[in-house]
């Protein structure tokens, strides 16, 4: 199994506190990855980076802030939880390496419930 | 924006019946992946497609992709209970950017003896 740990795995918040989950790899890969699972939608992309310091925002990033400090490490924030928020969050990350360009591999997930 | 398309949505089969997914999508892309969710865990890479008649099989699981049609099927032989899961296929939203993934919503299998 690939690397990678999030932290906490479950968490309940109330509406308005921020809140940050953590992904930590040690495969030294290159891309990590933000996603939020929620039923009927599949898996959605919040953000992304694709090295230290450089970050992207995916197709559900309001709300959302990341930042990526070093390698392994890439935060995900919530400055202010919304109910809308609550979803299971998923980390993975990648590396656009042949021969199976950007495989992405998951962490277990963060159960964040708000409200 | 590319749209990816799976059907069906949920599938309930009998053990030892043949299947197949399909998944669809929207723009042009020359490579495409399946995963695997078990209820409540997470994902797990199935098999990477990565050209035009692209054909990978692991068990009673094969997958194959035609880029010219923009589809990929995953193709289940003799079903037995320990393929029920969630699969979900993923494309590249562009062919040239393949540093993001978009997931299609998943389909749920049952396999009942």
């Amino acid at each position: 199994d690939a690397g990678i740990t999030q932290s906490p795995r479950h968490k309940v918040t109330e509406t308005g506190t921020p809140v940050t989950l953590r992904c930590h790899q040690t495969e030294n890969h290159r891309y990590m990855y933000w996603y939020r699972q929620d039923p009927g939608h599949g898996l959605r992309l919040i953000h992304y980076s694709y090295g230290v310091k450089d970050t992207d925002k995916g197709e559900v990033s309001d709300g959302y802030s990341v930042s990526r400090s070093k390698t392994e490490d890439f935060l995900l924030t919530l400055e202010s939880a919304t109910s809308s928020q609550t979803s299971v969050y998923f980390c993975a990350i990648s590396d656009l390496t042949v021969p199976s360009y950007n495989e992405q591999f998951f962490g277990p997930g963060t159960r964040l419930t708000v409200l | 924006e590319l749209k990816v398309e799976q059907n069906p949505l949920f599938l309930s089969m009998q053990e030892g019946k043949n299947y197949t997914i399909y998944c669809n999508y929207s723009t042009t892309s020359d490579r495409l992946y399946w995963y695997r969710q078990d209820p409540g865990k997470s994902l797990e890479s199935l098999f990477v497609l990565l050209s035009n008649g692209a054909v990978k099989q692991e068990g009673r699981l094969m997958a194959s992709l035609d880029t010219k049609a923009r589809l990929s099927t995953l193709h289940i032989t003799a079903a037995v209970h320990d393929l029920s899961a969630t699969y979900f296929c993923a494309v590249p939203p562009r062919s040239y950017n393949t540093d993001k993934l978009i997931f299609g919503t998943g389909t749920r299998l049952q396999v009942f003896p």
